[in-house]
C-alpha cells in the first residue's frame, strides 16, 4: 500500500513563475492537508480539502496561493508569482476518517 | 486557539541511555495528540498518537507517550536510545475530533552521542 505521494521533490522557480505542487493521498483517503516548513517558523497548517471542497483555508496566505482536490486526480497547492520569501519544505497530509493525518516526503521549493 | 510548546531545541543523550521529550500543549476542549518524527530532508513519520481512553499509549520504534491532563503535557519516552533514533521531533495537536489542522510545537533536535 503506497504512502502519500508528492512530486516533484525539488522544485527550482524564478521570482515571478509559478509554482505547482502535486500530492496523492493514500489509497481510501479522502481527506489532504497542506502544510508549509520554513527555517524559523516550524510547520503551519495551510488548507484542508476533501475532493471538489475546501473545508479549511484559515492557514493560507490571502494571495498568490490556492489549492484543489478535483475529483479524479491529484491534490493541488499553486502558488502564483513566486517570491524568494515561499522558499520552503511543503508537505501533504492525507487521513482516512479525519483522524490521524500521514504525511508524504515534501516538496522543497527553492525561488532564486 | 491551541498552542504547543517543546521546551527543549536540542536534546543531547548517549546511545543507550533513556529519553524524554517534553511537550505542553493549550487547548479547550480533549485534544488529539500525536508525535511525528523526521529525519534530515524527509517527510514526518507518525510515532504515536492519543484520541482516548489509556494515559499512557505505545507506540513504533519502542517509544511511549504518557498523557497527563492535569500538566496539559504529552511526554515522549524511550527507555534506551539508538543512534538511529537521532532526528527532529514534533509534537502536535489537534481539536474537532482530530479533523482540523495540526498544530505544531517548534521541534526538539535529538543528538545521540556514541
Amino acid at each position: 500500500n503506497a504512502g502519500v505521494m508528492q512530486n516533484p521533490r525539488h522544485l527550482v522557480r524564478r521570482r515571478g513563475q509559478e509554482a505547482r505542487l502535486r500530492c496523492s493521498p493514500m489509497k481510501g483517503h479522502s481527506h489532504v492537508y497542506w502544510y508549509r516548513q520554513l527555517p524559523e517558523e516550524g510547520l503551519k497548517f495551510m488548507v484542508y480539502l476533501q475532493k471538489e471542497n475546501i473545508i479549511d483555508e484559515s492557514g493560507m496566505p490571502k494571495e498568490r496561493f490556492s489549492a484543489e482536490f478535483p475529483k479524479e486526480g491529484p491534490s493541488i497547492l499553486r502558488i502564483q508569482q513566486v517570491v524568494r520569501g515561499d522558499s520552503a519544505a511543503y508537505f501533504c497530509a492525507s487521513s482516512q476518517l479525519a483522524d490521524t493525518q500521514y504525511f508524504g516526503p515534501g516538496t522543497r521549493l527553492t525561488v532564486l | 486557539a491551541q498552542s504547543v510548546t517543546q521546551p527543549d531545541i536540542h536534546i543531547t543523550v548517549s546511545e543507550g541511555a533513556s529519553l524524554e521529550l517534553r511537550c505542553n500543549y493549550s487547548y479547550g476542549a480533549t485534544p488529539y495528540l500525536f508525535w511525528y518524527v523526521q529525519s534530515p530532508g524527509q517527510g514526518l513519520q507518525l510515532l504515536l498518537k492519543y484520541f482516548s481512553g489509556d494515559t499512557l499509549v505505545q507506540g513504533i520504534k519502542g517509544f511511549e507517550a504518557e498523557f497527563k491532563r492535569s500538566q496539559s503535557s504529552f511526554n515522549l519516552r524511550k527507555p534506551s536510545v539508538h543512534w538511529s533514533d537521532a532526528a527532529e521531533y514534533f509534537c502536535a495537536v489537534s481539536g474537532g475530533g482530530g479533523a482540523d489542522g495540526l498544530t505544531f510545537g517548534k521541534g526538539t533536535h535529538l543528538i545521540i552521542q556514541p
